[in-house]
């Protein structure tokens, strides 16, 4: 089975900050890899697939990166609306998600 | 627009088997090209992937949970179902159904239920 890992697992950032999130795979998962944003309460919401592209609706400041093993989720400037946790999920064989970052108001 | 909804039990017995049905809205099962699949949320923990079901019957489980999980599916209803056997209060989670599409060649969670809490416990 394919394990997913992010860091950090939670992080506190100020509105205009950069935010990088990693992901890494046990093994290459090529590009097969998504990025979710998960509010309290509610449902993941697909923000990033195939590793970089952007899902149709989603901000511009939302990118991802990454390929094999290592992958990225930044937000190049932090909205209020951005307070959240995010996953990635690994789609290369069946399906796992990491752990989650949590990204808290500084 | 697609929808899904799940139904079933808040609250099961420790040992007993949990039951719940994702109804599916705005989409046939039976078209085909998707996977469906059940996910759950243990409380303020991440997501753990259960398994997937095709239209046709086909299914793969998380191996962690294999022994223990059986995913169905009803055409005719639109619905696909979870059962979770053998439960404690490890199970404790809110679980999601969610279609599992394909965007070029990669699968994708792209419509998902609002979840539905259960809660073992006698």
């Amino acid at each position: 089975d394919i394990q997913m890992t992010q860091s950090p697992s939670s992080l506190s950032a100020s509105v205009g900050d950069r935010v990088t999130i990693t992901c890494r795979a046990s093994q290459s998962i090529s590009s097969y890899l998504n990025w979710y944003q998960q509010k309290p309460g509610k449902a993941p919401k697909l923000l990033i697939y195939a590793a970089s592209s952007l899902q149709s609706g989603v901000p511009s400041r939302f990118s991802g990166s990454g390929s094999g093993t290592d992958f990225t989720l930044t937000i190049s400037s932090l909205q209020p609306e951005d307070f959240a946790t995010y996953y990635c999920q690994q789609s290369y064989s069946t399906r796992a998600f990491g752990g989650g970052t949590k990204v808290e108001i500084k | 627009q697609v929808q899904l909804q799940e139904s079933g039990p808040g609250l099961v017995k420790p040992s007993q088997t949990l039951s719940l049905t994702c109804t599916v809205s705005g989409g046939s099962i039976s078209s085909g090209g998707y996977y469906w699949s059940w996910i759950r949320q243990h409380p303020g923990k991440g997501l753990e992937w259960i398994g997937y079901i095709y239209y046709s019957g086909s299914t793969y489980y998380n191996p962690s949970l294999k022994s223990r999980v059986t995913i169905s599916v009803d055409t005719s209803k639109n619905q696909f179902s979870l059962k979770l056997s053998s439960v404690t209060a490890a199970d404790t989670a809110v679980y999601y159904c969610a279609r599992d599409s394909l965007y070029g060649d990669f699968p994708i969670f792209d419509y998902w239920g609002q979840g539905t809490l259960v809660t073992v416990s006698s």
